[in-house]
């Protein structure tokens, strides 16, 4: 079976633009977490998702926003991008809530010129 | 709010040898999860072993054991026999039982280098 995947693999823009990351979770796999992981730190929860309703939001600003779909893929969006957006954009999945492990795609790399 | 710290930013062992990886944490919850998880070049996060809080059993998976202290807050990672494709980040997580959103909290991580 497919890992978690994530698209594109590497991205790169500048400052104002927006941008848009896409996660393909294991099939069966219901919930979607997303978090952002600065080089030289571990990851920041941003999201997560399960049954299509948004069901955890970190501390991050309105910027960020996202959203899963009918087939449990989600999408990561960040408006008015700023230098400090650059860093690993990881989507993990499980199968469901409360005791399931996580299981990580390879992440996005995103840079911000 | 709870936090995960890692002390250690780097750590190296021998080839074969054994290594132990720090981490402590805190929170006043009695029920949550512990997790270490490896990050090799590749980037994913690949998940090596959970402990449950309410197990007094530590968790073992082949040459990766933990030392779980609960009344310490401390979850220490044991890797026997190390090998070459050890070599990566590992990062210590804690997760909440009762927290809604079951959000991951991490540590800044270790970075493991192997010498042969």
């Amino acid at each position: 079976d497919a890992g978690v995947t994530q698209s594109p693999t590497h991205l790169i823009k500048t400052r104002g633009q927006q941008v848009t990351l896409r996660c393909s979770p294991i099939s069966g796999h219901k919930s979607v977490s997303w978090y952002q992981q600065v080089l030289g730190q571990g990851p920041q929860f941003i999201f997560q998702y399960y049954e299509k309703e948004e069901r955890g939001r970190g501390n991050f600003p309105d910027r960020f926003s996202a959203r899963q779909f009918p087939n449990y893929s989600s999408e990561l969006n960040v408006n008015a991008l700023l230098l400090g957006d650059s860093a690993l954009y990881l989507c993990a999945s499980s199968l469901g809530w409360g005791n399931q492990p996580q299981h990580f795609g390879d992440g996005t790399r995103l840079s911000i010129l | 709010a709870q936090t995960v710290t890692q002390s250690q930013p780097e750590m190296s062992v021998q080839e074969a040898e054994t290594v132990t990886l720090s981490c402590t944490y805190d929170t006043s919850e009695s029920d949550y999860y512990l997790f270490w998880y490896k990050q090799p070049p590749s980037r994913q996060m690949i998940l090596v072993i959970r402990q449950e809080a309410y197990k007094q059993q530590n968790a073992t998976e082949n040459r990766f054991s933990v030392n779980f202290q609960k009344a310490a807050k401390s979850f220490s990672l044991k890797i026997s026999d190390s090998q070459l494709g050890d070599a990566a980040m590992y990062f210590c997580a804690y997760r909440s039982f009762m927290d809604s959103n079951y959000q991951l909290i991490w540590g800044a991580g270790t970075k493991l280098i192997i010498k042969p």
